[in-house]
């Protein structure tokens, strides 16, 4: 079946670092959306991508939609402590009414 | 904004016994909700997804007649987890989409940890 992969699996970095993590898929995705969760927690959704190429912002997030449609990526600026938590990046091969499939996800760790 | 609801947040139970969740959309009416499954430092995995007045479509591998799901109304949807076994031990999350809102843009509520003994 469709496979996200995500990158990194896991970073540790230094308050008030920029982080970068990005999301692959063998087959091309109509909708790209990045979700963060807390432990015990569902996940949020951060933003959502809807047209290839699109760069979209959420306060210091900011993630592209890529041309091919097989990818994206998301930034945070400036991370903050409570930046912590696992971030999947997720997709929808149809339309937005389609199921989500989720990437494995990357735990971020931001060390104060 | 959207507001998904699960009930319990959390339960333990003895093996063999039946465990419901509820999952309420609590300011829209969703038309579609989906089960998620996610094991300890694992990604969510879609079980199945529930339509309202129709039966629930399983993917791949999940066993219908073990996790049995009813939509019955626009804001109500459960999963009865049946004579349920220490494998079953996950935390389940639900979401649900608003059709008229944010493109369909699934919101996903707080997930229920079910623990079996």
């Amino acid at each position: 079946g469709q496979q996200l992969n995500q990158s990194p699996q896991s970073m540790f970095i230094q308050e008030g670092e920029d982080v970068s993590m990005n999301c692959t898929s063998s087959s091309i995705f109509n909708t790209w959306l990045w979700y963060k969760q807390d432990p015990g927690e569902g996940p949020v959704l951060l933003i959502a991508l809807y047209k290839a190429g699109e760069l979209t912002s959420n306060g210091r997030l900011t993630a592209q939609f890529g041309i091919t449609r097989k990818d994206s990526f998301l930034n945070i600026s400036a991370s903050i402590p409570s930046d912590v938590g696992i971030y999947f990046c997720a997709g929808q091969l149809m339309a937005s009414y389609d199921k989500v499939i989720f990437g494995p996800g990357t735990s971020l760790s931001v060390i104060p | 904004g959207a507001v998904v609801s699960q009930h319990p947040s959390w339960v333990i139970c003895k093996s063999g016994t039946s465990v419901k969740i509820e999952c309420r959309s609590l300011d829209f009416q969703a038309t579609t909700m989906f089960w998620y499954r996610q094991f300890p430092k694992q990604s969510l995995m879609l079980m199945a997804t529930s339509n309202e007045g129709s039966k629930a479509t399983y993917e791949q591998g999940v066993e219908k007649d073990k996790f049995l799901i009813n939509h019955a109304s626009l804001t109500l949807s459960t999963l009865t987890v049946t004579s349920a076994h220490p494998e079953d031990s996950s935390f389940y999350i639900c979401s649900a989409r608003d059709p008229y809102r944010e493109r369909g843009t699934q919101h996903f509520g707080d997930g229920t940890r079910l623990s079996i003994l």
